[in-house]
């Protein structure tokens, strides 16, 4: 069955810092990648996602990630963080089964920039 | 357009007793899924319908969980009866039928957080 490893449960960071979480999967074959982020109070979100083409994908409020398939890894990266991106990040996985989607999340990483 | 709304926002219950949780999915979408977070670990599939059918409900714990989607349209997950470790945040998210598409971006709900004392 395949995994999800997000290796930093808890990062502090102060504004203006960049930021980078990491995340690797265990699946040998063709996925799908997610980033999901989930405010204080509000719903999971969809930040971005990798399906095919261009490993370096772009998402909302500034973020990106990179899909390195040798690594199996899809990193989410922002330059510059601000105070309103505290929140959890979920990545996430399905894997390519031509129809049916069975999405598996990593344990979430809790985002706290101080002002 | 509206999200997936999930209802109760909160539940406390006693072991033992019988929960009955709700989601209506975005209009439209064929593809209803059900999740749960136990605090501090990963958010778990635990099944999937496609329309009123179950696709896939390998991640179901136990049979004390029991969930229905009749008519294609909301979907309740019923657990019953109640346990500890039953405790967690349930997810519903919905994503739509898309011709030719593996796969596809599902929109989640809010959540309910469920409390077994």
């Amino acid at each position: 069955a395949q995994s999800v490893s997000q290796h930093n449960h808890h990062v502090i960071l102060s504004e203006a810092a960049s930021l980078e979480l990491g995340c690797n999967y265990s699946y040998g074959g063709t996925v799908n990648l997610f980033w999901y982020v989930q405010y204080p109070g509000q719903h999971l979100q969809l930040l971005l996602k990798y399906f095919s083409g261009d490993p370096l994908v772009k998402g909302i409020k500034g973020f990106e990630a990179e899909f390195i398939k040798s690594k199996f890894s899809f990193n989410l990266r922002k330059p510059s963080v601000q105070w309103s991106d505290t929140a959890e990040y979920f990545c996430a996985v399905i894997p390519y089964s031509g129809g049916y989607q069975k999405v598996t999340f990593g344990t979430g990483t809790k985002l706290q920039v101080i002002p | 357009e509206a999200g997936v709304t999930q209802f109760p926002s909160h539940s406390v219950i006693e072991k033992g007793q019988t929960v009955t949780l709700r989601c209506d999915p975005i209009s439209g979408h064929d593809n209803l899924y059900w999740y749960r977070r136990v605090m501090g670990k990963e958010i778990k599939f635990l099944l999937h319908f496609v329309k009123e059918s179950k696709q896939d409900e390998s991640g179901m714990p136990n049979n004390r969980f029991l969930a229905e989607r009749t008519g294609g349209t909301y979907s309740t997950l019923k657990v019953q009866p109640a346990e500890l470790e039953d405790s967690g945040v349930y997810f519903c998210a919905s994503s739509p039928k898309l011709p030719g598409r593996s796969t596809d971006t599902q929109y989640f709900g809010p959540g309910t957080r469920l409390t077994v004392l």
